[in-house]
């Protein structure tokens, strides 16, 4: 069974510019995560979807920060526009449902200059 | 607020040695508990979970027992090797429906031989 891929695996961008990070959680997989973890500190949860519907996204930077999973699929975090306190990886993570053990792809590492 | 709190790494260990991770928890409610590791360039991976007191988590080699007197959740293995070198975390969940992982900061080990 394919695990939860991401993509691209590493991006450096400049201070103000925008940087998307793709996700494709586990076939069947109804909820999916994007974390993010900054060196030396443990994944902090950004945005929680159920299906195509946002469950949690508390901690989220709205002003810069957007998530999409449109068709309860795959999905899209979006940073616009970056800035130097970004730099760090990004984690997407599927479960079957709320409660079920969680798998987490291999990060999208950010660093922004 | 919720949270977990883990011993400061780095922890340095030979093979065969003893290891001991300490984690305790606060939480509203009764979480379940988890130990996730993460291996250099890799994603994170569930090493062990416990979702009731008394339980014991096992894999690998490696055991953590809920204590909910204590509220601890302390990762242990008899006999380090050098491939166990990683970064571990360990990690709540709510068990709520739109509640994800809280994760502690993790704690790295490295395993000379």
């Amino acid at each position: 069974e394919a695990g939860v891929a991401q993509s691209p695996r590493y991006k450096i961008i400049e201070k103000r510019q925008s940087v998307a990070f793709w996700c494709n959680p586990i076939s069947g997989h109804a909820t999916l995560y994007w974390y993010q973890q900054i060196l030396g500190q443990g994944p902090k949860l950004l945005i929680q979807f159920q299906n195509n519907g946002v469950v949690d996204d508390s901690q989220l930077p709205k002003d810069r920060f957007s998530a999409e999973r449109l068709k309860g699929v795959d999905s899209t975090l979006k940073i616009q526009p970056a800035k130097l306190e970004d730099s760090a990886v990004y984690l997407c993570a599927s479960s079957l449902d709320v409660g079920n053990t969680i798998y987490f792809g291999e990060g999208s590492w950010l660093t922004v200059v | 607020g919720d949270s977990v709190t883990q011993m400061e790494g780095p922890v340095t260990l030979s093979e065969e040695a003893f290891l001991t991770i300490n984690c305790t928890y606060t939480a509203t409610g009764y979480p379940s508990l988890f130990w996730y590791v993460q291996y250099p360039g890799e994603g994170l991976q569930l090493l062990l979970k416990a979702t009731k007191a008394d339980d014991k988590g096992s894999n690998k080699g490696f055991e953590a027992t809920y204590r909910k007197e204590t509220t601890s959740f302390h990762l242990e293995k008899g006999s380090v090797q050098v491939s166990d070198s990683a970064v571990y975390f360990c990690a709540l969940s709510l068990n709520q429906a739109g509640t994800a992982l809280i994760f502690g900061k993790g704690t790295t080990l490295s395993v000379s031989s």
